[in-house]
């Protein structure tokens, strides 16, 4: 089965840029796509095919995808940016999340 | 307003069945690919099933296998997720969405709110 790998935990200062990194066998090959989530909240889709912003979302969010290894990247990082941070991707006609990261905002 | 609408959750023994509901508003349902996915207490995202436009198409899990059966009824706007054999590692919130087309396909553009599974004894 296809897994994808991201760090547990990233701290970043307001108004600084955090960059939150998820890991697959030739992740680069694979569109990636990007969700926060709030406690409580269901999920919200911030970055499509690598690095593609949906309506709403802040130019502040965006993304690459190379080799083995995807990364989103909040620039001038908010408060309220403070969440839960899952990729996903399709393998083989199924979807695959990573494990989610903690992303704290102090 | 384009919105998802969850229901059914319930408490049920191991063993048990359920069936899960998801009330479509707001865009045109038959159009779009939808999915379950679901979240344990304190921990990721899951991705359970998914259904082509049409039901011609559905994909699995693989530790739901066998056990549950995703369905749609695109004259009521309705996604379906029938539960047997339920464990308690099924224990989870179970959130149905819309695979968004108009982004060339793959993400996952609107979710319900979640309808929660507890499976205990």
């Amino acid at each position: 089965s296809y897994e994808l790998t991201q760090p547990p935990s990233v701290s970043v200062s307001p108004g600084q840029t955090a960059s939150i990194t998820c890991s697959g066998d030739e992740l680069g090959h694979k569109y990636i796509y990007w969700y926060h989530q709030k406690p409580g909240q269901s999920p919200v889709l911030v970055i499509y095919q690598d690095n593609k912003r949906p309506p709403g979302i802040p130019e502040r969010f965006s993304g690459s995808n190379a080799g083995n290894t995807a990364t989103l990247t909040i620039s001038g990082t908010q408060a309220l940016d403070d969440a839960d941070y899952y990729c996903q991707a399709w393998h083989s006609s199924t979807v695959v999340f990573g494990g989610g990261t903690k992303l704290t905002v102090l | 307003e384009v919105q998802l609408v969850e229901s059914g959750g319930d408490l049920v023994q191991p063993g048990g069945s359920l069936r899960l509901s998801c009330a479509a508003s707001g865009f045109t349902f038959r159009s779009y690919w939808m999915n379950w996915v679901r979240q344990a207490p304190g921990k990721g995202l899951e991705w359970v099933a998914n259904i082509k436009q049409d039901g011609s198409e559905k994909y699995y899990v693989d530790s739901v296998k066998g056990r549950f059966t995703i369905s749609r009824d695109n004259a009521k706007k309705s996604l379906y997720l029938e539960m047997k054999s339920l464990r308690v590692d099924d224990t989870a919130v179970y959130f149905c969405a819309r695979d968004g087309q108009q982004l060339g396909g793959g993400a996952f553009d609107v979710w319900g709110p979640g309808t929660m599974v507890t499976v205990s004894s």
